[in-house]
């Protein structure tokens, strides 16, 4: 999967809990994203990066946080997880927007009960 | 807001045959559309990126199609094969610093 790696790959959790899932690349790519794919719906746009410590929102950002502190790894945060973020969540890389190819990881799969 | 759809049925054919996917867009101009494979428990695959000057773009069995009038892409693969299986996502990508907006996916099925 192009040198990105997602952890956990499968996490259960409450809710209420505080929850990380990281994404790690070891392709030096400057953007990085967040994306989760639920049924009916598709991959849905959580939040971005464009740089070190620069982030920006998605259509679905209420409920997450992100940071980016090395340009290798993307974390995402559930502050206090709800069922509704119950989900696969999927992180993807490119090399730049124009040309815009994303590299998508294996994906997490969160439960949160 | 900006709408990106495909059939959410699934699409059933048989081995040899054109399977053809469609891609419509609404409340958008997409400097560019994309189209990845997913297959299941895998993060998608990119296949093939199309401009918006482009009319069309081949890669192998693979054709796709971009109809900015009918705000449409058409995803083709010759010759299908039941490894050809798997979900089709389109996507559409814009100018400057705006991230990928994809589709639900249509599920492909190919008998032998």
């Amino acid at each position: 999967d192009a040198g990105i790696t997602q952890s956990p790959r499968h996490k259960v959790t409450e809710t209420g809990t505080p929850v990380t899932l990281r994404c790690h690349q070891t392709e030096n790519h400057r953007y990085m994203y967040w994306y989760r794919q639920d049924p009916g719906h598709g991959l849905r746009l959580i939040h971005y990066s464009y740089g070190v410590k620069d982030t920006d929102k998605g259509e679905v950002s209420d409920g997450y946080s992100v940071s980016r502190s090395k340009t290798e790894d993307f974390l995402l945060t559930l502050e206090s997880a709800t069922s509704s973020q119950t989900s696969v969540y999927f992180c993807a890389i490119s090399e730049s927007q124009e040309k815009g190819k994303l590299f998508f990881g294996s994906g997490t799969q969160l439960s949160v009960l | 807001s900006q709408k990106i759809e495909q059939n959410s049925e699934a699409l059933n054919i048989q081995e040899g045959k054109t399977a053809t996917l469609t891609c419509n867009y609404t409340n958008y101009s997409p400097a560019y559309l994309q189209w990845y494979r997913q297959d299941p428990g895998r993060g998608p695959v990119f296949l093939l990126l199309i401009r918006e000057n482009e009319k069309e773009k081949r890669k192998e069995r693979l054709k796709v199609t971009f109809d900015t009038t009918l705000k449409q892409s058409l995803f083709h693969i010759t010759a299908s094969q039941p490894a050809d299986s798997a979900t089709y996502l389109c996507a559409a990508g814009g100018t400057g610093r705006r991230a990928l907006t994809f589709g639900s996916g249509t599920r492909l099925q190919v008998q032998p």
